[in-house]
């Protein structure tokens, strides 16, 4: 059964720490991994990863496939309070364009 | 920036009722979703709809569940006669044709179903 597991599943940081966030997956037929950012309602899109070892950067936030060892790491550097929210990572089969596999979710809170 | 729009944003409904959920994609786009997250637990695909039809659905998307894009601009979720475990939130979602694979979320349909 495919699997996609987050860990933590929820930590607290003080405003200006760096955080790093775990995806690991098991799934058949991988075309690639998403990152999402859910703070109250809609899920809004970070990054996607489809290479191991290309890190895709977005101000402070960075993200890096490994294929070998079915993970991937979110990194926040100088938490801000704005970064508190739930961060989904999902995965993408090759064998259908838009059914996202979720995990449970990290849940960072950030503290001024 | 363009976005997703979902209506209603919440709506509480009698088990048994039907309800229809609806969203406007992104303009361009051409493949639209139904997903939903009840309380607590991960977001979970349901349908996927490309080219007026279905192209993949889940075990969830049985037969109290429908699409339809009924003009040009509207993409509607209906659930036939809800029961207490349709409670969660409705995510809509859009991707446009030839792009990364990235999905587009509207902000979600709260259903309380009692």
């Amino acid at each position: 059964e495919d699997k996609v597991v987050q860990s933590p599943l929820s930590l607290v940081v003080h405003e200006g720490d760096t955080v790093t966030l775990n995806c690991s997956y098991e799934v058949t037929n991988f075309r690639s991994l998403l990152w999402y950012k859910q703070e109250k309602k809609a899920p809004t899109f970070l990054f996607m990863l489809t290479s191991s070892g290309i890190e895709k950067k977005s101000g402070r936030l960075s993200s890096i496939l490994d294929k070998k060892e079915l993970f991937s790491i979110l990194n926040i550097t100088a938490t801000q309070t704005g970064d508190s929210a739930i961060y989904l990572c999902a995965v993408k089969p090759t064998d259908s364009w838009g059914k996202l596999q979720f995990g449970a979710g990290t849940q960072v809170v950030v503290t001024p | 920036e363009p976005e997703v729009t979902q209506t209603p944003s919440h709506q509480v409904t009698q088990m048994g009722q039907e309800v229809i959920l609806r969203c406007v994609p992104i303009s361009n786009h051409l493949y639209f979703y139904w997903y939903r997250q009840i309380l607590g637990q991960k977001v979970e695909f349901l349908v996927s709809f490309y080219n007026n039809e279905i192209s993949e659905k889940s075990e969830i998307f049985d037969d109290q569940f429908s699409v339809e894009r009924p003009d040009g601009s509207n993409f509607t979720l209906k659930i036939r006669s809800t029961k207490l475990e349709d409670s969660a939130m409705y995510f809509c979602a859009s991707s446009p044709i030839g792009g990364t694979g990235e999905l587009f979320f509207g902000e979600g349909s709260r259903l309380t179903v009692l």
